[in-house]
């Protein structure tokens, strides 16, 4: 079946660490996009990419980074400069909007928790 | 200045008790707008792409309709396992990232 997959489903991070979210899709998409959401508020945009090799920042990217090497990854890093990484990252991928295919929805996967040990 | 708002923020319904979400925006030039239902500790599922005023689309007990400022998510004789939280999203012209509103966490008791 096709689908995101996002790994871990949990994660603990020590002060002063990177860690890294993994996100693989088989959809064929080519825009991937990477969202946090904390408790009682909205989903927020990190970083999104349109094509491999490029990316763009979001609403609240700063303390993260994102690589897209290959069509089918674009794992997420929340470097140590990010202060408050406690939150649930997802993952989603669409079609591309470009070229008049707008309003693609985008899927999700199931999530990633991070937390502070 | 937030751009969806959802409200009720939360619903209780008796199972067969329709109601309707609400989710209003302040956006210009809206490329679409979408529904996603997330269950506890998973992403959300697609359910339903609007693009024009006047639109509605069906699924199962739902319906979603589109006006001009806000939408509305219908659930008609609901269902304990329609219990989840309904997201709202907003997509514009201007760019391609969706901006989500908070969210409405519906519980359906039997």
């Amino acid at each position: 079946d096709g689908g995101i997959t996002q790994s871990p489903k949990y994660l603990f991070r020590k002060e002063g660490q990177n860690v890294t979210l993994s996100c693989e899709q088989n959809l064929n998409h080519d825009a991937m996009y990477w969202y946090r959401q904390d408790p009682g508020q909205g989903l927020r945009l990190i970083y999104y990419s349109q094509i491999v090799n490029d990316f763009q920042k979001g609403d609240i990217a700063e303390g993260y980074s994102v690589s897209r090497e290959k069509k089918e990854s674009f794992p997420l890093t929340v470097t140590s400069a990010q202060k408050n990484p406690t939150a649930f990252y997802l993952c989603a991928s669409s079609r591309s909007p470009a070229g008049g295919l707008g309003n693609q929805p985008q899927h999700f996967g199931d999530g990633t928790r991070l937390s502070i040990l | 200045e937030d751009q969806v708002t959802q409200s009720p923020e939360a619903l209780r319904l008796q199972e067969g008790e329709s109601s309707s979400l609400n989710c209003s925006y302040t956006v210009s030039g809206l490329r679409g707008l979408f529904w996603y239902r997330q269950d506890p500790g998973k992403g959300p599922e697609f359910l339903f792409t609007l693009y024009s005023a006047g639109e509605e689309k069906e699924k199962e007990r739902l319906k979603a309709t589109l006006t001009k400022k806000e939408s509305f998510l219908h659930i008609t004789a609901p269902k304990p396992e329609d219990s989840a939280t309904y997201l709202c999203a907003v997509q514009l012209f201007s760019g391609y990232a969706l901006n989500f509103g908070k969210g409405t966490s519906l519980l359906v008791t039997p």
